[in-house]
């Protein structure tokens, strides 16, 4: 069974550009959130979607934006890029069933704004 | 507004010792409480979830939590040490806020085992 999958794994761009990033979840799971970790904040929640719709979002300012498609991928954009979005973003696809959870990361796609 | 403190960024243990890393937590309302670990250079590993459903929540590579309401806790423990579970720890809660479930993370505990 294929894993998570974030392409591209790395990422260089300038100040004010756009970047898309992309996660390709557990087959059968419909359940993806996102997330950035940085060493001086650490690690923090951007948003869930859930059948295409998002469902959860973090402190995030509107730069920040996903979608969801309809065969569960996810796409994460993130526009006018400042130096501070330098970070490690974290894909999570998810499987609830009741009060079972299984969730699985992975790898990141580590983006470096110059 | 929700928040997680973890005590101590760095604990050490022996090997065959116990684990114990500390979570507290502050929530409005009913949380869920998560465990994720992160090896080395790796991605996240989700260890184990409290949902409300039993107190004590067993998760994977022997590692457990107990959620203790009163005290707002929900330490990790494993009894015994190995040297592969060295890696950062973190807690997170997941609760209501605003219309919306907020997740919010601690800051991480490194786990060290001396051989």
């Amino acid at each position: 069974k294929a894993g998570v999958t974030q392409t591209p794994r790395y990422l260089i761009k300038t100040r004010g550009q756009q970047v898309t990033l992309s996660c390709s979840p557990i087959s059968g799971h419909r359940s993806v959130s996102w997330y950035q970790q940085t060493p001086g904040q650490g690690l923090q929640f951007l948003f869930e979607y859930f059948s295409e719709t998002q469902r959860n979002k973090g402190n995030f300012p509107g730069r920040f934006s996903g979608r969801q498609f309809s065969n569960s991928r996810s796409e994460m954009n993130v526009s006018t890029l400042e130096l501070g979005d330098s970070a490690l973003y974290l894909c999570a696809s998810s499987l609830k069933t009741g009060y079972q959870e299984t969730q699985y990361f992975g790898p990141g796609t580590r983006l470096l704004v110059l | 507004a929700q928040s997680v403190t973890q005590l101590g960024s760095h604990v050490s243990v022996s090997e065959g010792a116990l684990v114990l890393l500390r979570c507290n937590y502050s929530s409005s309302v009913p949380p869920y409480l998560f465990w994720y670990v992160q090896y080395p250079n790796q991605g996240l590993q989700l260890l184990l979830k409290y949902t409300s459903a039993a107190t004590l929540v067993k998760g994977i590579n022997g590692f457990e939590a107990e959620f203790k309401k009163s005290e707002t806790s929900f330490h990790l423990t494993k009894p015994s040490a190995h040297m592969s579970d060295a890696a950062e720890y973190f807690c997170a809660v997941r609760a209501h806020s605003g219309g919306y479930q907020k997740v919010t993370f601690g800051t991480g505990t490194k786990l060290q085992v001396i051989p």
